[in-house]
């Protein structure tokens, strides 16, 4: 089976920087995505990570470690539009279902 | 414009009456997949689908039907609707394996079953 875990909500101030962590369980392993969904929206692609390191995008970098079965999301300069839900998610071998951890709620204040 | 579209974006209706909400993408995706998202449940794989006539049972299948006789369309069918199936549905689809299959979502529809 797969499991994914994720803290339920973050709060940060504008200009700072966050660290929004993801550990997983899973049979397999097939890459890492982190997706940003506002309220009441699609969540959208922010990376995807199939090897270990560092990958950074912007204000946005991302973390993996297979060996440990963790990964996060560094986000940097804060901004209020940041303020969404952050999802990691585990996409499956052939066969298996596409696995979401439960979301982390960001909230960014002034 | 690469998109994928949901119909409808809201619907009320009431417990029994079969309902289709349809799901169409134009990036000549494989892999399409629905989605439930709950509060504090997060978003929960229905059914999918790795091409034309191949679907399968996600995590939540129960109450729900697919099909996918075309590659570009894959509507989510619930049959006799339930209060418990009131939530927000997004329709995905994917890029290839080999690629994670990174997911393209719909704009989403605000499902209620009274």
């Amino acid at each position: 089976g797969q499991n994914i875990d994720q803290p339920t909500e973050m709060t940060a101030t504008e200009g700072a920087i966050v660290q929004i962590n993801c550990t997983y369980q899973t049979s397999g392993f097939n890459g890492l995505f982190w997706y940003q969904q506002h309220a009441g929206e699609a969540p959208t692609f922010l990376s995807y990570n199939v090897l270990d390191g560092l990958e950074e995008k912007g204000r946005f970098s991302s973390f993996l470690s297979r060996s440990k079965g963790y990964s996060y999301l560094l986000l940097k300069e804060l901004q209020m539009k940041d303020s969404a839900s952050y999802l990691c998610a585990v996409p499956p071998d052939y066969g298996q279902n596409f696995v979401f951890g439960p979301g982390t709620r960001l909230s960014v204040l002034p | 414009e690469a998109q994928v579209t949901q119909n409808p974006r809201y619907l009320i209706t009431v417990t029994g009456k079969k309902l289709t909400v349809t799901c169409s993408q134009n990036m000549n995706h494989e892999y399409m997949s629905w989605y439930r998202q709950d509060p504090g449940l997060g978003l929960r794989q229905i059914y999918y689908s790795m091409n034309v006539e191949v679907t399968d049972k996600g995590d939540v299948p129960e109450g729900y039907k697919v099909s996918r006789k075309e590659k570009r369309n894959f509507p989510l069918i619930l049959e006799s609707p339930s209060p418990n199936q009131t939530s927000l549905y997004f329709c995905a689809s994917g890029l290839s394996l080999e690629e994670g299959y990174e997911q393209y979502f719909g704009p989403g529809t605000r499902l209620t079953v009274t």
